[in-house]
């Protein structure tokens, strides 16, 4: 099945930095969200976007939906260590009956 | 994980055995999705039900597994004669309408199969 690209696939910063990952795919949604997940746990849901060229902020998180609609961008600002997991992108189509589609994932790792 | 509920959190099962995965919705939802997580991987999205309805099954094996969301009681993932290939998180997450992008997810059920 379909799979977005996520990049970078693991990062390793210095708390305070800023960060920034993407996600790409071959075709086109109507929205986009990010999703964080820690060790052990189910995705929670960080930011959506629902239109194309939109930019959204979330405390220190800013994404933005792609104004290809085929890729989006999360960025987040001077880093803590809880920041740590996986951030997971996902693209959803009105007309794929409410499925998900996600990406392949961006492991952040914090180092004090 | 807002208030989704899956169980068990850890399933080990033999190979051939049956596994059943239950996941009770947040309240006032009616809608489910199964997603099957592989290790290092994303989730993959399986099937999608309302109460006493499966709406999409792309994602599902053909065989050997089978989901279902009664009436009453939780929603069921059945995986039966399990194989190795089958270990992984299986997600569950609920919405309160049809065709929501806002899905919320539980914990997760790990399976193991030895």
């Amino acid at each position: 099945g379909q799979q977005l690209n996520q990049s970078p696939q693991s990062m390793f910063i210095q708390e305070g930095e800023d960060v920034s990952m993407n996600c790409t795919s071959s075709s086109i949604f109507n929205t986009w969200l990010w999703y964080k997940q820690d060790p052990g746990e189910g995705p929670v849901l960080l930011i959506a976007l629902y239109k194309a060229g939109e930019l959204t902020s979330n405390g220190r998180l800013t994404a933005q939906f792609g104004i290809t609609r085929k890729d989006s961008f999360l960025n987040i600002s001077a880093s803590i260590p809880s920041d740590v997991g996986i951030y997971f992108c996902a693209g959803f189509y009105t007309g794929t009956a409410s499925k998900l589609t996600f990406g392949t994932g961006t492991r952040l790792q914090v180092t004090l | 994980n807002a208030g989704v509920m899956q169980n068990p959190r850890h399933l080990v099962r033999r190979r051939g055995q049956e596994a059943r995965l239950r996941c009770s919705p947040m309240k006032g939802h009616s809608h489910v999705y199964w997603y099957r997580q592989l290790p290092e991987e994303g989730l993959k999205f399986m099937v999608y039900l309302q109460k006493e309805n499966i709406i999409d099954e792309s994602g599902m094996p053909k065989e050997r597994f089978s989901a279902e969301f009664p009436k009453e009681g939780p929603s069921i993932l059945r995986i039966q004669q399990v194989v190795r290939g089958d270990s992984a998180a299986y997600f569950c997450a609920s919405s309160r309408t049809s065709g929501s992008e806002t899905q919320y997810f539980g914990p997760g059920t790990r399976l193991t199969v030895l």
